[in-house]
């Protein structure tokens, strides 16, 4: 059974960088294309990106200035790097596993973790 | 980057059944299966209920099902339970940038 959970710190400064990690179980990240989603207050789920087993990436548009991701096969760990803060990334952050048991879906999310901007 | 559009709420008493639209602006919609829907109860991660607009995941009661028409893609609940009360989300894989795009979300009440 994969499993995919969420760290990092709860509580960020404005202007400062989020940085979370996702630790996958049950599943290589060397296979399949992992992906990070907030939910906010009053705007509801948006994607943040993707990065595929080859290791390249794609971002939302609205926020690829901002971000970076990357894995870590030896640690079987992705993660997730937005920078200059503001209270508008106040959200729950997810990982989520795409195409695991079909093709253009999130199959698997992890519990979620909630970052303030304060 | 192509929107989709969700009414922001629906409503239904239980047994009765409910319709959740997704409209898009994206002929991502109506040349792919690439829509699929997430529900969300309250505190809780979004959860996977329908892939490729209208396959049903293990698990995932027949009460729930999905279709397509055009640039709307739509979720079916019937035969309402107390326990369907949540937010429910569409979701759009494009194809010419492989961007995901969610819709604004619609939260079902249950009477």
């Amino acid at each position: 059974q994969v499993q995919l959970q969420e760290s990092g710190p709860g509580l960020v400064k404005p202007s400062e960088t989020l940085s979370l990690t996702c630790s996958v179980s049950g599943a290589s990240i060397s296979s399949y294309s992992w992906n990070w989603i907030r939910l906010t207050a009053g705007k509801g789920l948006e994607w943040i990106g993707r990065i595929y087993i080859t290791g390249s990436t794609n971002y939302n548009p609205s926020l690829k200035s901002r971000v970076t991701m990357s894995a870590d096969t030896s640690s079987n760990q992705f993660s997730l790097k937005l920078s200059s803060v503001t209270a508008a990334d106040t959200a729950i952050y997810y990982c989520a596993l795409e195409g695991y048991r079909a093709a253009y879906t999130m199959d698997v999310w992890g519990r979620g973790i909630t970052v303030t901007v304060s | 980057q192509s929107a989709l559009t969700q009414p922001p709420s629906v409503s239904g008493s239980p047994g009765q059944s409910v319709t959740i639209s997704c409209t898009g602006t994206s002929s991502d919609i109506v040349t792919f299966n690439r829509v699929s829907w997430y529900q969300q109860p309250p505190g809780t991660a979004p959860k996977l209920i329908i892939s490729q607009v209208s396959n049903r995941p293990s698990g995932v009661p027949d009460r729930f099902s999905g279709s397509k028409s055009g640039f709307t893609a739509s979720l079916t609940i019937s035969g309402l339970q107390a326990e369907d009360e949540a937010d429910y989300y569409c979701c759009l894989f494009t194809s010419t940038t492989s961007d995901v795009v969610f819709g604004g979300g619609t939260k079902l009440t249950v009477l």
